[in-house]
């Protein structure tokens, strides 16, 4: 069993709907979750970031984590077709030195005009 | 403020062959990775440097994979012999330790991306 899972789609859906984004994860070490955004051919971005369980919001994205469960989402309200992309979360575990990161495959999603 | 860069873009070798990446991080961040990500898959730390000292090469092959960071800023990587299965995007990220962000951003470049056959 990978440390992350993440379905990798491909996620279709058209302007303007809520998208869900998920993975979960097996090591309940990993204590910081952030989602990176990909564009093709391009390096990833981190989108979101937060540390504690519950949501964290910035503008039209909201990041949700439930360590109970090992579970963590990502919303995106009102889908832009600029929001084509694919999506990796990133877990790490806390150290001395800078955070290790552990990604899910990604998902990639299309929003269509 | 200047992203990572990375050179080349793409590379085609055949098997067999050796090849290098070169990176150089955003100004005065202290960590250094290269990240290998097979299509399909997400990104995976082959190496991470602290300034020029190696914190993390456990996922490294290192019978043919090699990495160093003179100096503590640009990086190299280097695949010798390649085998088709290094066919990959090589992705570098760096991040700075106790800026105001925080320490867990890393910094991605736009990739290099290796076809071996």
């Amino acid at each position: 069993q990978k440390e992350v899972e993440q379905d990798p789609g491909p996620l279709s859906v058209p302007e303007g709907a809520i998208v869900s984004l998920n993975c979960t994860y097996s090591n309940s070490a990993f204590q910081y979750f952030m989602w990176y955004r990909q564009y093709s051919r391009k390096g990833p971005e981190l989108l979101m970031y937060t540390y504690s369980s519950g949501n964290k919001e910035d503008g039209r994205f909201t990041a949700q984590v439930d360590k109970s469960s090992k579970y963590i989402s990502l919303f995106i309200r009102d889908s832009q077709p600029s929001d084509s992309a694919t999506y990796l979360c990133a877990m790490s575990v806390p150290g001395a030195g800078s955070y290790q990161l552990t990604f899910g495959k990604g998902t990639k999603l299309s929003v269509i005009p | 403020e200047a992203g990572v860069a990375q050179s080349p873009r793409y590379k085609i070798i055949e098997k067999r062959q050796s090849v290098a990446f070169w990176c150089n991080p955003i100004s005065g961040h202290a960590t250094l990775y290269w990240y290998q990500q097979i299509l399909g898959q997400g990104p995976k730390l082959l190496i991470q440097f602290q300034n020029n000292g190696v914190v993390d090469d456990s996922q490294l092959p290192k019978d043919r994979f090699s990495a160093e960071r003179l100096k503590g800023v640009d990086s190299t990587l280097k695949i010798q012999p390649a085998k088709l299965e290094d066919s990959a995007v090589y992705l570098c990220a760096s991040s700075s330790r106790g800026a105001g962000t925080g320490d867990y951003e890393q910094y991605f470049g736009p990739g290099t991306r290796l076809t071996v056959t």
